[in-house]
Parts: C-alpha cells; structure tokens; sequence
C-alpha cells in the first residue's frame, strides 16, 4: 500500500473487553512501532519491532497490553480487559529500517474509547 | 531519561507572516536526533524536518527551518510565508542514536498552530 494503514479507524468498547487494534505498514519497512496518544499523557511511545521481534517491552503500560507482529508485516496490539484510561489514539508507524535518522511514517490512528 | 517542552500550547498567525515554534530538551546523550512532526485533524503525524546533532548546519526544507542551539538544547522550527494549509498541531520530538531504535521518539506536548486568513 502506499501508506501505513490501521484499522479499525475507531473503536468504542466497554469496559473489560479485549480489543485488537491493527497496524499494516509500508510494504518492505522492517521496522514497527507503536504509540499512544493521550490527553493526560501527550504522546507515549510503546513497542518497537525490528522483524518480528520486540527485544524491549518495558514501554507496555501494563500487562494487559501485548503485542505481536507476524511475518515480518501486519502488526496487532492487544488490550485485555480494556479500562476507561485505555481511551486514547493508538498509532502505528513504520521505517525503512531501525536507526535513529529513518523517517517514521505514521498511519491515521485508531481511536479507542471504553464506556 | 530525556524530555522535550513545548513551552507554547497555542499559537496563532496572520497568513503569508512568519512564526516560530519553541522546543527545548533535556538529554545527557551527546548525539542524537531532532525532529519536527505536523498533526492535522486527519490524525496522521506527517515528518516537517529533521536535524541531526553533530551537524552545525541549521536543516531547512522549504517555507520550514530550524534553529538548533546545542548547547543550550534548542529546537525552534520556523515557518516562513504561512499559509492555511500548515494549521495543525506540531510536535517536537528526539531520539537517541544509541539504543539501535529500541526507545522509539520521546514527543513534547505539541503546540496549536492557528492561521489568521
């Protein structure tokens, strides 16, 4: 695609549901990650992946949260037991490669709201 | 750890004039990387431009340049001849070169740019 898509756009829930968000990025970036952004918090980043691996999950802001990325491409975060403070824009972003200077580009986000 | 400040929350502009954007950051690396992001109410953050450290040469793409002060850790972005299109939010954001990208980009709050027409 010519863009990172993400999806759903938006996603209302209630609380204690589990939600997949879904990122797909530029085709051929190895890189991936993930942020959250919030009006408390600004924006956070969370998880980083160089192929399929994340060698750092610290970012996660509990462990209700993980995360996955198969076959090198399409990325999912996973929320278990949603709470009302996971209500944030969560956005994808891809590089060509891993290294400070790489552009990241963005998807649109998905906004999630828990009732 | 480091941090960046957006010390403007809202800023506002009369189209064709110019405004600068301030960004200072705390960081005890001695290299890394600055950047400036454009969020629009699409939600998509799009790169505006970009500054590596060790480079004395203030980036410049367009109507958008910095001035980076190393020394006192000072990012200012300005944006010459504005125009209606550059309303969004802009975010500051660093990124160590050490840590092989592990750390993702450390954001400031952002700043509210509004275009007077």
């Amino acid at each position: 695609g010519a863009g990172v898509s993400q999806s759903p756009s938006n996603k209302v829930t209630e609380k204690g549901k589990d939600v997949e968000l879904r990122c797909d990025p530029i085709s051929g970036h190895t890189a991936l990650y993930w942020y959250r952004q919030s009006l408390g918090q600004g924006l956070e980043f969370l998880i980083y992946f160089q192929g399929n691996s994340a060698p750092d999950k610290s970012g996660l802001p509990s462990d209700r949260f993980s995360a996955e990325r198969t076959g090198g491409s399409v990325s999912t975060l996973t929320i278990q037991r949603t709470q009302q403070e996971d209500s944030a824009v969560y956005l994808c972003a891809s590089s060509l490669a891993q290294g400070g200077i790489e552009t990241q580009y963005f998807g649109p986000g998905t906004r999630l709201l828990v009732l | 750890a480091q941090t960046v400040t957006q010390s403007q929350p809202e800023m506002s502009v009369q189209e064709a004039e110019t405004v600068t954007l301030s960004c200072t950051y705390d960081t005890s690396e001695s290299d890394y990387y600055l950047f400036w992001y454009k969020q629009p109410p699409s939600r998509q953050m799009i790169l505006v431009i970009r500054q590596e450290a060790y480079k004395q040469q203030n980036a410049t793409e367009n109507r958008f340049s910095v001035n980076f002060q190393k020394a006192a850790k000072s990012f200012s972005l300005k944006i010459s001849d504005s125009q209606l299109g550059d309303a969004a939010m802009y975010f500051c954001a660093y990124r160590r070169t050490s840590g092989g990208g592990a750390d993702g980009l450390t954001f400031g709050k952002g700043t509210h740019l509004i275009i007077q027409p």
